[in-house]
Order: structure tokens, then C-alpha cells, then sequence
């Protein structure tokens, strides 16, 4: 079965430092691998998504992701951060054959001014 | 463009009451989503479609749960009788045909508190 760990619950960094959120996934074949945003009272939002190709994905807002096969990861990076970045962000893997996706329990994004 | 519209955004209701939550995905997407977001289980698919035929609903708890798409622009998940445990956030998600590389898109969700 597909996993996700995301192994930091909560992370605070100042703006304009940079940023990198882990993810980890576990699966048999080759994933489809997303990341999502969630702002308060809000719905998830889609930063980038990797399924193929070049392993650094360029998305929305600035982020950036690599797929590491080798460390089964799929960090989210941003060289730096804006006030507004703060939110919570989820990474997600979904299986060929189903439409289903797991996801990670999510890592909580504090900005300090 | 129109996202995918919950109603409604918020509901409190008592235990023992039947709740109906609400979805509207975006026109031309032939897979829906429902998904329950608790702080304790994180977010969970609990049954999705796929032109408007329930393709899995491995995720719904329990039989009080019971989701419905009667056409392409609408579909409900209800819960009857609801429980206090039964409160969370409920997402609904959609996606065009074409693979899991079709990213879901969300609704804003619908915060369900069952006092």
C-alpha cells in the first residue's frame, strides 16, 4: 500500500529565509507525486505535481520540488519565503491504476515578520 | 472559472440529525471526490466517482454514511443518524479524465460540527 510521512509537523522560519518541507513516500511502481496547499478555512490547493521527466518540478508561488527515487523524497523547496506562504502543505501520492490519493498528515508553515 | 462549490461552508447540527453535505464540481470533470479531514486521521478519501457510477467507498466509515451523484453537476454525501464524532471538515474534489497525473481540485470544504 501507498504511504506518505511528512515528518515535520510544524515549521517556523523567518521571510525572506529559505524553505524546505520533506516528504517521503512509500510505493511499488513509479508514483505520481503533488503538493498541495491548504490556507485557513479554505480547500487544498495544487503547488506543482511530478509524474514524469525532469526530477526538479517548478510550480505556483515560487516552489520548487525534486524527486529524489533513489531517497524515495519528494522535498518542497522555496529560496524565499513571504508572509503569505503561511498555510499548511500536504504532499500526496496517487497510484497509476486508481485514482486514489494519499496524503501526507500535513506540515504546519509559520512566517515570522 | 467556476471551482468546485461546497454547500454549506458551515453546519452545526445535534446528534441523532440527518446532514446532507453538498457538491457541485466543475463542469466538464468526470471524477469526484469526497474526502474527510479530522485532526486526528489527517485528510481521507472516502468515496469517489467517476461519471457518476461510485467506483469505491472503501473509505466510508460506517453505514450511516451514503454518498449519491445523480448527474454530472451535482452530487451529496449524507450522513444519517450523524454523531458527534462525526465532526470534521468534508472536501469534495474533482478531476478531468486522463490519469492520477490530473491534479483534484477542491472546494473550500464544508466544517460539520455534530454537538
Amino acid at each position: 500500500a501507498q504511504s506518505v510521512t511528512q515528518p515535520d509537523i510544524h515549521i517556523t522560519v523567518s521571510e525572506g529565509a529559505s524553505l524546505e518541507l520533506r516528504c517521503n513516500y512509500s510505493y511499488g511502481a513509479t508514483p505520481y507525486l503533488f503538493w498541495y496547499v491548504q490556507s485557513p478555512g479554505q480547500g487544498l490547493q495544487l503547488l506543482l505535481k511530478y509524474f514524469s521527466g525532469d526530477t526538479l518540478v517548478q510550480g505556483i508561488k515560487g516552489f520548487e520540488a525534486e524527486f529524489k527515487r533513489s531517497q524515495s523524497s519528494f522535498n518542497l523547496r522555496k529560496p524565499s519565503v513571504h508572509w503569505s506562504d503561511a498555510a499548511e502543505y500536504f504532499c500526496a501520492v496517487g497510484s497509476g491504476a486508481a485514482r486514489q490519493l494519499t496524503f501526507g498528515s500535513g506540515t504546519q508553515l509559520t512566517v515570522l515578520p | 472559472d467556476a471551482g468546485v462549490i461546497q454547500s454549506p461552508r458551515h453546519e452545526v447540527t445535534e446528534m441523532g440529525q440527518e446532514v446532507t453535505l453538498r457538491c457541485k464540481p466543475i463542469s466538464g470533470h468526470d471524477y469526484l471526490f469526497w474526502y474527510r479531514q479530522t485532526m486526528m486521521r489527517g485528510l481521507e478519501l472516502l468515496i469517489y466517482f467517476n461519471n457518476n457510477v461510485p467506483i469505491d467507498d472503501s473509505g466510508m466509515p460506517e453505514d450511516r454514511f451514503s454518498a449519491k451523484m445523480p448527474n454530472a453537476s451535482f452530487s451529496t454525501l449524507k450522513i444519517q443518524p450523524s454523531e458527534p464524532r462525526d465532526s470534521a471538515v468534508y472536501f469534495c474534489a474533482s478531476s478531468p479524465t486522463g490519469g492520477v497525473n490530473q491534479p483534484q481540485h477542491f472546494g473550500d470544504g464544508t466544517r460539520l460540527s455534530i454537538l
